[in-house]
């Protein structure tokens, strides 16, 4: 059974619309992450959170937003998409948020933006 | 800026030799540096990791190779597999900033 869970698996946006990416973690952990993967960037961090405060952000762009409503959610609101935002975008999660800690990563959201 | 470079981009190897994989960091604050590998359409997963205080750590046919004065590490699969085949990629963690920095990863190739 997948412990970190993406939704959708697969996300088509028309330019300028807004769309929300699910994750849920089901491993206990109290530290979770955004990364983003594109032919032009692999695995670039975007967000970290832990115990649901917002730890570290490289994002430059406030059309990223990342929301935690419990402890083991950590939504991200992508608003006025662009057709470079196309990627696909892991959720990632560990036990603390230290920074010797192991990642386990989701399945991944592959978001294709028209 | 890269923080965490990788070489080459692409590595191809017969079954049974040894693949060396490359990998330099910026950052002397740096402290953990784990290589995770990703299938096609999977996600990354952690496959090995290194501390500074260790200059070597293996793992069955895997094994890392670290040189703190050069800022240098390398991953070496011995006997390499046609299952070895994914994409690697080397990580660095520590200093200012407690997430990981990805290298632009490896894709090794092992042909039969």
């Amino acid at each position: 059974d997948p412990k970190i869970i993406q939704k959708p698996k697969y996300l088509v946006a028309v330019t300028g619309s807004e769309k929300i990416l699910i994750c849920e973690q089901y491993l206990g952990h109290n530290a979770m992450y955004w990364y983003r993967q594109s032919a032009k960037k692999p695995l670039e961090f975007m967000f970290s959170y832990s115990y649901q405060k917002l730890m570290d952000n490289q994002t430059a762009s406030s059309r990223f937003q990342p929301q935690s409503s419990k402890k083991n959610h950590l939504d991200l609101q992508i608003t006025a998409l662009k057709p470079d935002d196309s990627a696909t975008y892991f959720c990632a999660s560990s036990r603390t948020g230290g920074d010797n800690e192991r990642l386990f990563f989701g399945h991944g959201t592959k978001l294709s933006v028209l | 800026q890269q923080q965490v470079r990788q070489s080459p981009q692409s590595l191809t190897v017969w079954e049974g030799e040894t693949a060396i994989l490359n990998c330099s960091y910026e950052d002397s604050t740096f402290d953990y540096f784990p290589w995770y590998w990703q299938f096609p359409r999977e996600s990354p997963a952690l496959l090995i990791a290194i501390r500074p205080v260790s200059n070597k750590k293996e793992d069955g046919r895997f094994t890392i190779f670290f040189n703190k004065r050069e800022k240098k590490l390398s991953l070496h699969i011995t006997d390499s597999q046609p299952g070895d085949s994914a994409t690697y990629f080397c990580a660095a963690s520590g200093g200012s900033g407690t997430y990981q920095r990805f290298g632009t990863g490896t894709k090794l190739q092992v042909v039969p």
